[in-house]
C-alpha cells in the first residue's frame, strides 16, 4: 500500500515558537520522492521541498528545516521561530518512479500561529 | 515565469450539468496533473497528461474526463454534476524531464459549487 499519514489535525502555537509537522509514509518502491507543501487560504498550494528516497540528508532552509528517516519512513518538517505568516496547511505527499505523475497526499496539518 | 494559471476561478453549476475546467502550465512544463480536494477525502489524484496522452488516472468515475492539447494547455471535464462533485478542482504542472518525478507546481484551482 502507498499511503501518507499526517496525524497531526491541527496545531496551534504562539509566535515564536518551534513546530514539528509530522508525517509518516508507506510504501513498497524503493525508488520514491517525498514532497512538502503549504496552502494558505488562498487555495494554492506551493511547493516547499523534495527529497528522494536515496537523500537522507537533512536540509535546512532558513526557518525551515527537514528530517528524513527511512528507517521509520518518516519525513518531519521543522519550522523555527514560528510567524504568523506561516498559519496554513501543510501537506505531506509521496511520489513513485513509477507512477511520477501522481503525487499521494496526506490529509494535512493546520497551523496556527498566534501573535 | 508565470506560473500555472487556471480558468475560471469560480463556478456555480446544477445537478446534471456538465463542466470544463482549463489550465495552462508553465512554460516549457509537458506534463499536466489534476486533483480534487474536499474537506472529506482530501487531495486526491484525477488523472495525469503528458504529451497529449493520458499517462496515469486515479480512481475516479468516467463522468470526468480530460485531454491536453499539443502547446501543453489541459482541460478537463465533468459530465453530469453530483452534489458530491463540490470542490476546489487543483491543476500542477512539472517538466517531466525523464522517469523520475518532477515537482509539481499548482495553479489557484477552480472552485467548484453544485446545487
Amino acid at each position: 500500500a502507498q499511503k501518507v499519514t499526517q496525524a497531526q489535525t491541527e496545531i496551534s502555537v504562539v509566535e515564536k515558537e518551534d513546530v514539528t509537522l509530522d508525517c509518516v509514509y508507506e510504501t513498497r518502491d524503493t525508488t520514491y520522492y517525498l514532497f512538502w507543501y503549504k496552502q494558505p487560504p488562498s487555495g494554492e498550494l506551493v511547493f516547499l521541498i523534495r527529497r528522494n528516497s536515496f537523500d537522507e540528508q537533512n536540509e535546512i532552509s532558513g526557518r525551515y528545516s527537514w528530517n528524513f528517516q527511512k528507517s521509520t519512513s518518516s519525513f518531519n518538517f521543522t519550522i523555527t521561530a514560528s510567524q504568523v505568516v506561516d498559519s496554513a496547511v501543510y501537506f505531506c505527499a509521496l511520489s513513485h518512479s513509477s507512477n511520477t505523475g501522481k503525487l499521494i497526499f496526506g490529509q494535512g496539518t493546520t497551523l496556527q500561529v498566534k501573535p | 515565469k508565470a506560473g500555472v494559471t487556471q480558468t475560471p476561478r469560480y463556478l456555480i453549476k446544477t445537478r446534471g450539468q456538465q463542466v470544463t475546467l482549463s489550465c495552462s502550465p508553465i512554460s516549457g512544463h509537458r506534463s499536466v496533473s489534476w486533483y480534487q480536494q474536499t474537506p472529506g477525502q482530501g487531495l486526491q489524484f484525477l488523472f495525469e497528461y503528458f504529451s497529449e496522452t493520458q499517462r496515469n488516472k486515479g480512481n475516479f468515475p468516467g463522468r470526468f474526463s480530460g485531454r491536453q492539447f499539443s502547446n501543453s494547455r489541459s482541460e478537463m471535464n465533468v459530465s453530469t454534476l453530483e452534489l458530491g462533485d463540490s470542490a476546489l478542482y487543483l491543476c500542477a504542472s512539472s517538466l517531466a524531464r525523464g522517469a523520475l518525478p518532477d515537482t509539481q507546481y499548482f495553479g489557484p484551482g477552480t472552485r467548484l459549487t453544485v446545487l
